[in-house]
């Protein structure tokens, strides 16, 4: 059984940092049939998908285009973990986090495992 | 990016009813959507795949159809514990993208 978990402080004030790891158990980061991403929830942007990575005989990662410029998606293969970080935040990054596994069947990716979710406030 | 809009935004019914959620793509993905249910607290739990792939471990009353840019989700008879927000989600490109969810509730 995959099981995700979430760590990270839920406060962070303006301009800094927000960094989150979500540690794997009952499968590897280093899967050649899975990717490990972040999304994140909030009332005014909805589900919004944050990035991924994946191995598939090297590491990929992919962001989106609307934090591209502040994202950083990273993997720790001695721990079995990835991790988040978030540059330069805004109260308009309150959300509440999610890392989740990105399975692959039928050609379509979806979201399998979740973590349990870590509220995050921006404020100062 | 691909938008997706759900339809209704929310609806009540009954147990035992029959519901179905829509979900519209900007564009044409295939059969690269899926389906997941929230409820309050919790992370998002995937119901379909794949458009009309049932994830092992949920109930047969849930199923999904479409291809191209429509696409139903069907709760066959409605059950206590199904009342919760539903959400679609494309897979054809990232960014991957959500709809904005339909809330079930009680009628």
């Amino acid at each position: 059984q995959v099981q995700l978990q979430q760590s990270g402080p839920g406060l962070v004030k303006p301009s800094q940092t927000l960094s989150l790891t979500c540690a794997i158990s009952g499968d590897s980061v280093s899967s050649n049939s899975a990717g490990w991403d972040w999304i994140r929830q909030s009332p005014s942007r909805g589900l919004e998908w944050l990035g991924r990575t994946y191995y598939r005989s090297k590491r990929y990662i992919d962001y989106a285009e609307s934090v591209k410029s502040r994202i950083t998606i990273d993997t720790d293969t001695s721990k079995n973990q990835f991790s988040l970080q978030l540059n330069s935040v805004t109260p308009e990054d309150t959300a509440i986090y999610y890392c989740a596994r990105d399975s692959t069947h039928w050609g379509s990716d979806y979201f399998d495992y979740w973590g349990q979710g870590t509220p995050v406030t921006v404020s100062s | 990016d691909i938008q997706m809009t759900q339809s209704p935004s929310s609806l009540s019914a009954s147990v035992g009813d029959r519901v179905t959620i829509t979900c519209r793509a900007s564009q044409r993905i295939s059969t690269y959507l899926n389906w997941y249910q929230q409820k309050p607290g919790k992370a998002p739990n995937l119901l379909i795949y794949a458009a009309s792939r049932l994830q092992s471990g949920v109930p047969s009353r849930f199923s999904g159809s479409g291809s191209g840019t429509d696409f139903t989700l069907t709760i066959s008879s409605l059950q206590p514990e199904d009342f919760a927000v539903y959400y679609c989600q494309q897979s054809y490109i990232t960014p991957f993208t959500f709809g904005p969810g339909t809330k079930v509730d009680i009628k």
